[in-house]
């Protein structure tokens, strides 16, 4: 499967744990994007990388931290898991690092996190 | 800042009514629109873009500038259209990603 791939598909933890998220891109794309996403407040844009560099930030709490590897995967680090962390976490990819013209995001499966 | 307004959380039409999914941005400058929908147990995906013009599976968008609109459009709503919908604005520049509205959830019915 060369599309976005996310893992683990589930996970259920505790309050004041840590996480960790896994996401490989499509075959080709340089950008990773994490998102949020809750009943309440639809997808919320959390962080983007391109080739291993931070290029946009956007709703991310302190809490939580991502990063980019060199081959291109990217992991999302939650720490200190409160209730309110329970969310499906998508990640997206992308060619270039601007979404515009025929630039377009193709999403993974995503991963749902359940804090108890 | 960008913000992409969605003011229906839910729309319920019949098979064969004309659909209309409201969607309002704010951006000072000349956004890309984008709208895409997520079906039942499946990936999120593009279902169309206003640069395109184009028609998927009946659907359609025009980007109202004036209004700051970007309203998805389809003249016979069919049962496997029902899905959740979502706006999207990119600003198309360095340091800023693709932000979605809230989404609204399609159900058609027979």
């Amino acid at each position: 499967d060369s599309g976005v791939t996310q893992t683990p598909k589930h996970l259920i933890t505790a309050t004041g744990q840590r996480v960790t998220l896994r996401c490989s891109p499509r075959s080709g794309d340089l950008s990773v994007y994490w998102y949020q996403q809750s009943l309440d407040q639809g997808l919320q844009f959390l962080i983007q990388y391109y080739n291993g560099e931070e290029r946009a930030k956007g709703n991310i709490l302190e809490r939580f931290s991502a990063q980019q590897f060199p081959d291109l995967h990217s992991e999302l680090n939650l720490s200190s898991l409160e209730l309110g962390d329970s969310a499906l976490y998508f990640c997206a990819s992308s060619r270039t690092g601007e979404v515009a013209g025929a630039n377009v995001l193709t999403f993974g499966a995503g991963s749902r996190l359940t804090v108890l | 800042a960008q913000r992409v307004t969605q003011p229906e959380k839910l729309l319920s039409v019949f098979k064969g009514a004309p659909v209309e999914l409201k969607c309002n941005y704010s951006y000072s400058g000349s956004p890309e629109l984008f709208w895409y929908v997520q079906y039942s147990r499946q990936r999120l995906q593009l279902l169309l873009r206003h640069i395109s013009r184009e028609s998927i599976k009946g659907f359609t968008a025009d980007l109202n500038k004036g209004e700051t609109s970007f309203h998805l459009k389809k003249p016979f709503a069919q049962e496997e259209d029902s899905a959740m919908y979502y706006c999207a604005l990119s600003a198309n520049q360095a340091g800023t990603a693709l932000i979605f509205g809230k989404g609204t959830t399609l159900s058609v019915s027979s």
